[in-house]
């Protein structure tokens, strides 16, 4: 298996402009999670998936992020409009039933 | 709340010196309790797990962890630190059952040669 295969790798966008980050989890795992990471607030989970329904988005800082999973091999995280302070690392993960998750490589978001 | 503390922000040790990472959680009950590892621009990687048993739990690249409950403690230990383990180590717990992880601010960790 490839493991969790994000996209884009880099983000820079415009301050206002829609940012569209996509994440394809492990074939077989039943949660899929987002995650964003900063110097400031270091890992911070920001929604998380079971079986493509949203189980918990307290984590989503505000209305201008949304997160969806179509189906069981794709998920979406975006931020309209975006703001320089959503500037970070963003961070697909996928688990297993047992709760071990598996990291993508991260999506390294710069809003100007 | 629940929580997760890294007490160390930085460690620094000599190339074959032996290395140990602290991490405590504040919990009622037994958690599943996880490390990390994020090399510069990378993901996380998974180190080690534990569930229940043994509490000295193995791990790859020579990486140890041991349970300690009394403690809430489970620090990752390495007996012969290699430069390419310079990086960041994440602790992280499983509450609930609720499949969330919750991380540690992580720590930093350089290799002197």
């Amino acid at each position: 298996d490839a493991g969790v295969i994000q996209s884009p790798r880099h983000e820079v966008t415009e301050m206002g402009q829609e940012v569209t980050l996509r994440c394809k989890p492990i074939s077989g795992h039943d949660y899929l999670f987002w995650y964003r990471q900063t110097m400031m607030r270091g890992l911070e989970l920001l929604i998380y998936f079971n079986n493509n329904v949203p189980i918990d988005d307290s984590g989503m800082p505000e209305d201008r992020f949304s997160a969806k999973m179509p189906n069981a091999s794709f998920s979406t995280l975006k931020i309209q409009p975006s703001e320089p302070r959503d500037s970070a690392v963003y961070f697909c993960a996928s688990s297993l039933v047992d709760g071990t998750a598996f990291f993508g490589q991260g999506t390294r978001l710069t809003v100007v | 709340a629940q929580s997760v503390t890294q007490p160390d922000i930085h460690i620094t040790v000599s190339e074959g010196a032996s290395l140990e990472l602290r991490c405590n959680y504040s919990y009622g009950a037994t958690p599943y309790l996880f490390w990390y590892v994020q090399s510069p621009g990378q993901g996380l990687q998974l180190l080690l797990k534990y569930f229940s048993g043994d509490t000295l739990v193995q791990g790859i690249k020579g990486f140890e962890a041991e349970f300690k409950r009394s403690q809430s403690s489970f620090n990752l230990r390495k007996p012969s630190v290699h430069w390419s383990d310079a990086a960041e180590y994440f602790c992280a717990v499983n509450l609930d059952s609720s499949y969330k992880l919750i991380f540690g601010s992580g720590t930093r960790l350089l290799v002197r040669p």
